[in-house]
């Protein structure tokens, strides 16, 4: 069974630095996806980021960039020039090719202080 | 394009009593999901349908939780009798099951307290 892991249950930074969010993940899969979501105080959850895992190059969407370590399971989010708005939970979600059962990980606070 | 509706968007009941949500998925969205969303951890898949039959329903409460996509769009999902541990927020989540993207697309959930 695949299970993800989220090590930091909570996080700060001040805005405009970068911070780094981990996540691991236990497959036996060799395809499968990879993907952090984001749930602001109070509201719905959207998606930040994917990574197809046959992919060797991070995926990168505007101030959001992925280091994926296939070999080492591991699959932590970068965000730079932190902004206000990105106080939420992060949610790290794992989900292989042939299983539409989508595993989450218990998520990681994250407060972006002024 | 509109999103995943869901509704109520909050319900209070007490314990032994009976309560139902309603998801409304994005149009032609094959997939539908319902999850379940303690305090303070990740959602927690319930159940899935393709279309309007049920793809993976291991983790369902069988016993007090029951959820049906009658016409393969709109899915109820009801607690009966509730306990004090179905205190959570009830997430529905739709795909299109196609090529088109894997990504999950949320609604807003449903906080159910139930004293």
């Amino acid at each position: 069974a695949q299970t993800v892991t989220q090590s930091q249950p909570e996080m700060s930074v001040q805005e405009a630095e970068t911070v780094t969010l981990s996540c691991t993940y236990d497959t036996s899969e060799n395809n499968y996806y990879l993907f952090w979501y984001k749930q602001p105080p109070s509201r719905q959850m959207i998606l930040v980021i994917r990574q197809e895992a046959y992919k060797q190059q991070n995926a990168t969407e505007n101030r959001f960039s992925v280091n994926f370590q296939k070999a080492a399971k591991s699959f932590s989010l970068k965000i730079s020039d932190s902004q206000l708005g990105d106080t939420a939970m992060y949610f790290c979600a794992f989900r292989a090719y042939n299983n539409n059962d989508m595993r989450f990980g218990a998520g990681t606070r994250l407060t972006v202080k002024p | 394009e509109a999103g995943v509706a869901q509704s109520p968007r909050y319900k209070i009941i007490e314990k032994r009593q009976s309560v139902a949500f309603w998801c409304n998925p994005i149009s032609g969205h094959a997939t539908l999901y319902w999850y379940q969303q303690i305090l303070g951890q990740g959602p927690k898949l319930l159940i899935q349908f393709q279309n309007n039959g049920v793809v993976d329903d291991s983790q369902l409460p069988k016993d007090r939780f029951s959820a049906e996509r009658l016409k393969g769009v709109d899915s109820t999902l009801k607690i009966q009798p509730a306990k004090l541990e179905d205190s959570a927020v009830y997430l529905c989540a739709s795909r299109t099951g196609g090529l088109a993207g894997p990504e999950q697309f949320f609604g807003p959930g449903t906080r159910l307290t139930v004293l």
